[in-house]
Parts: structure tokens; sequence; C-alpha cells
């Protein structure tokens, strides 16, 4: 099946630093890269929606200069935490879907990236 | 979006077959149903699809009754190693559609 990979798969950071984490699609491409965040014992939070060679798409309260996503090619968005807080510690994860796919809008999830801000 | 309802917890004990049911009363001519497995510390994986009737796959089975308000994730003969969360999420057929995840069910199968 299709694989998509995150790094750092953990990360631990100072407050008030800026922390990136790469998504990559490695055996498809994505046109369209969601990023989600989720907290200890919650559901998965839908943060924003990141389209190849355009504007990401935030959800509401999603704050998009804290939250900066950029998708420069068919295989890898990044998002960067700026000036990170003990508040954004969280587990983030990607997700992505193959251009090639059919009307089912299969995702394929990342192994999620664990950010720690002491 | 329809929004779905699943028992937030369920016990079970190894080799017995579970069902999950979710319900979602307002879901749309072209939504379909699809359930994702979550292991703790991991991304989300997907476990099964449907539109209406039956599915099955090596993994579990998919049962959608005729008005699509509901449908139940099986899972036969469960081991340890599905103790997870499940979540059952309705998504319109649109190429570009967003997943929002609901609270899921979690699964917990006991020796």
């Amino acid at each position: 099946g299709a694989v998509v990979s995150q790094h750092p798969s953990r990360v631990i950071c100072k407050s008030g630093t800026s922390v990136k984490i790469e998504c990559r699609s490695l055996d498809f491409q994505a046109t369209t890269m969601f990023w989600y965040r989720q907290f200890p014992k919650q559901s998965l939070m839908l943060m924003a929606t990141s389209n190849e060679g355009s504007k990401a798409t935030y959800e509401q309260g999603v704050e998009k200069d804290k939250f900066l996503i950029n998708h420069a090619s068919l295989t890898l968005s990044t998002l960067t935490v700026t000036s990170a807080h003990p508040e954004d510690s969280s587990f983030y994860i990607c997700s992505a879907r193959d251009r090639l796919a059919g009307l089912y809008n299969e995702q394929f999830f990342g192994p999620g990236t664990r950010l720690t801000v002491l | 979006l329809a929004k779905t309802t699943q028992p937030i917890s369920m016990d079970s004990y190894e080799g017995q077959e579970v069902n999950i049911t979710c319900s979602h009363n307002n879901i749309a001519t072209n939504d379909y149903i699809t359930w994702y497995q979550q292991f703790p510390s991991q991304g989300p994986r997907f476990i099964i699809q449907g539109y209406k009737t039956k599915v099955t796959n090596e993994v579990a089975s998919l049962f959608i009754p005729a008005d699509r308000k509901s449908s139940t994730l099986s899972l036969p003969r469960v081991s340890l190693s599905d103790t997870a969360v499940y979540y059952c999420l309705v998504v319109p057929m649109d190429s570009s559609y967003k997943l929002i995840f609901g609270s899921g069910t979690r699964l917990l199968v006991r020796p």
C-alpha cells in the first residue's frame, strides 16, 4: 500500500523556538495533504489542508501565522510550528491522498510526530 | 458533513467477534462510510469502506443497512493486537474532501 513518512518522529524543543515537521508520500504523488493534531486520549483534530503549489486552507481556530504549511512538491509538505510554547506539545499527524485515486477519498496517514515543548 | 455517533469504549476477549456500530442519521446520497484503526502513538490506518450492503476484506466486514443511517464494523476473532481506537467516518465522494474524525471507539481486548 501507499506509504507516508514523517520526520522527525519525535522532537523536543525549548519554548520560543520553531520546529519543522516533514511529511512525504514515498510511492505516490499527493496534490493534497492534511495536517492533524492529537492531544492525549483525544481524537484527531484537522488543522489544515495543504495543496501543492498554493496556500494552505486552515480550519477555524488554527492560527496560520503560527502553523506555517508549505507544500512545495507533489511528495512533500512541511508544517512549521513557530515560537512554540508548552501548549503546542502534541502529536502531529499528516495524511496524503493519491492524486490518481478514484472517487473514494482514501487517505494514507503518516506515523506521526511527537512534539514536546519545554 | 454527517455527524457520527459510536460507543466510547468496548471490551472483548480474545477469539470473540466484535461488532462496533456507528450511527449516521444525516448521511447524504453521495456519502460513503469508512473506518480507520489507530494504535497509541501511531497514525490511523484504513480498515474498510463501503457505500451500501456488505463489504468484506481480509481484516473486517462492514454491514450497511438499506437506509444507510448506521453501519457496523465486524472484527472476527479478535486478538490482543486488535486493541485500538476505531473511527467511523462519513465522507463525501469528493476528490479533495477532508476527513473529520469523531471521538472513536476504544476497543480493549482481554486475554
